[in-house]
């Protein structure tokens, strides 16, 4: 099964305007983390933003901020007043902490396209 | 702080051929991985290490791949006799113990394998 899930392939946004992307992901594990990470066309993967399975509140970071709900298993990414610059391929990940996995399991992505 | 760096950035080779690509990681992180991202997908888990010692490794790596990381520092991966499905970006990516433990990634490496 699927331990995350990105279902929007992929977005077109006006500049300026918020746009949120959707991930959803399975563990049962009651200690993880999930993060963002933005992928340009040039390759290299940047962290965006982290939640914590314990986080009570939800993180925010600039014009990144997560909608973390945890009864859903949805960790979805809101971007505000997004900009030119944030058209990338937007990738979901998480880390399972107690089943001793280091890694991080991704999910398929969204292709963001901001419109001017 | 220079970030992740990988080399090199491309690597056009014919099938058959090995390949050897280096990672150096961020100078105070103890914790360096290696990702394979095919085209369409997210990056897969391949392999990680902890200091010197490589502590897990994905199915995915056959044993024509290896990785080392002799001296807790930068770390290598090799893929003998490479075939055409190996044709892939290799990413790297390191991070320190703590909470969160955010993996911070290179530039990565496209391998075109012909």
């Amino acid at each position: 099964a699927q331990k995350i899930t990105q279902t929007q392939p992929g977005m077109f946004v006006q500049e300026k305007e918020a746009v949120t992307l959707d991930c959803t992901y399975d563990t049962s594990d009651p200690s993880y983390g999930l993060f963002w990470y933005k992928q340009p066309s040039s390759g290299e993967m940047i962290f965006l933003i982290y939640q914590g399975s314990y986080d009570q509140q939800n993180a925010t970071e600039g014009r990144y901020s997560l909608n973390f709900q945890k009864a859903r298993k949805s960790a979805n990414l809101v971007i505000s007043a997004s900009q030119l610059g944030d058209s990338a391929m937007y990738f979901c990940a998480m880390r399972e902490v107690n089943f001793g996995n280091e890694k991080l399991t991704f999910g398929t992505g969204t292709r963001l396209t901001i419109i001017p | 702080d220079t970030g992740v760096s990988q080399d090199p950035r491309h690597k056009i080779t014919k099938r058959g051929q090995n390949v050897t690509f280096r990672c150096d990681p961020i100078s105070e992180h103890n914790r360096l991985y290696w990702y394979r991202q095919t085209l369409g997908q997210g990056p897969e888990f391949l392999t990680y290490f902890q200091n010197e010692a490589q502590l897990e490794k994905s199915r995915l790596l056959s044993d024509r791949f290896s990785a080392e990381r002799p001296k807790g520092s930068f770390s290598t991966l090799e893929i003998q006799r490479t075939e055409q499905g190996d044709s892939a970006m290799y990413l790297c990516a390191s991070s320190s113990q703590g909470v969160p433990e955010t993996q911070y990634f290179g530039p990565g490496t496209r391998l075109l394998v012909l």
